[in-house]
């Protein structure tokens, strides 16, 4: 079976460019988690969604960030203006219920 | 609020050594209790859970038992293999917490030398 799969796998960038990372949950799960992760901070949840609905926000770090769920097996997060400090791997879960979650590989971003 | 905390690595062993990575956390309530393994360049995958107290998880020779009392739940393997190189976590969600309760700790990076 197909896991989380996520898009691009590494993106390089200049500073002020608009970033968009993608994630195709797995088929039949019902929640989706974006999740930032870096050396000083570790793992962090940034949002998760239930059945397409944001239901937890409140780890995303600015307005610069968005995130949106238009269907059940599409998500974006995206980075507007991007900035240095927004380097990191942003990893895309998803799971059903409230078995354990499944994660994708991982964007490695850099911003340059 | 809720809150794992587990060792700091890096963990560097020889193979067949015996492996603890320990982990303590704080929340109300009956929380479960995960740890998730990460290879190079990979995602997290879950590697064994637990939920409730006494319960004791295992996958693939790792094992881990839920301690309430002193709010544990370590990670042990009693012959660690080169392949077993890779960074540890342990996580919590709260009692009836969401699937975004998920709290995880800073990882432990394990080093496995042949």
């Amino acid at each position: 079976d197909a896991g989380v799969i996520q898009s691009p796998r590494h993106e390089v960038t200049e500073m002020g460019q608009e970033v968009t990372l993608r994630c195709k949950p797995i088929s039949g799960h019902d929640y989706l988690f974006w999740y930032r992760q870096t050396m000083m901070r570790g793992l962090e949840l940034l949002i998760y969604f239930n059945n397409n609905v944001p239901i937890d926000d409140s780890g995303m770090p600015e307005d610069r960030f968005s995130a949106k769920m238009p269907n059940a097996s599409f998500s974006t997060l995206k980075i507007q203006p991007s900035e240095p400090r927004d380097s990191a791997v942003y990893f895309c879960a998803s799971s059903f219920q409230t078995q354990p979650q499944h994660f994708g590989d991982g964007t490695r971003l850099s911003i340059l | 609020g809720n809150s794992v905390t587990q060792m700091e690595g890096p963990v560097t062993l020889s193979e067949e050594a015996f492996l603890t990575i320990n982990c303590t956390y704080t929340a109300t309530g009956y929380p479960s209790l995960f740890w998730y393994v990460q290879y190079p360049g990979e995602g997290l995958q879950l590697l064994l859970k637990a939920t409730k107290a006494d319960d004791k998880g295992s996958n693939k020779g790792f094992e881990a038992t839920y301690r309430k009392e002193t709010t544990s739940f370590h990670l042990e393997k009693g012959s660690v293999q080169v392949s077993d190189s890779a960074v540890y976590f342990c996580a919590l969600r709260g009692y009836g917490g969401s699937q975004g309760n998920l709290i995880f700790g800073k990882g432990t990076k394990l080093s496995v030398k042949p």
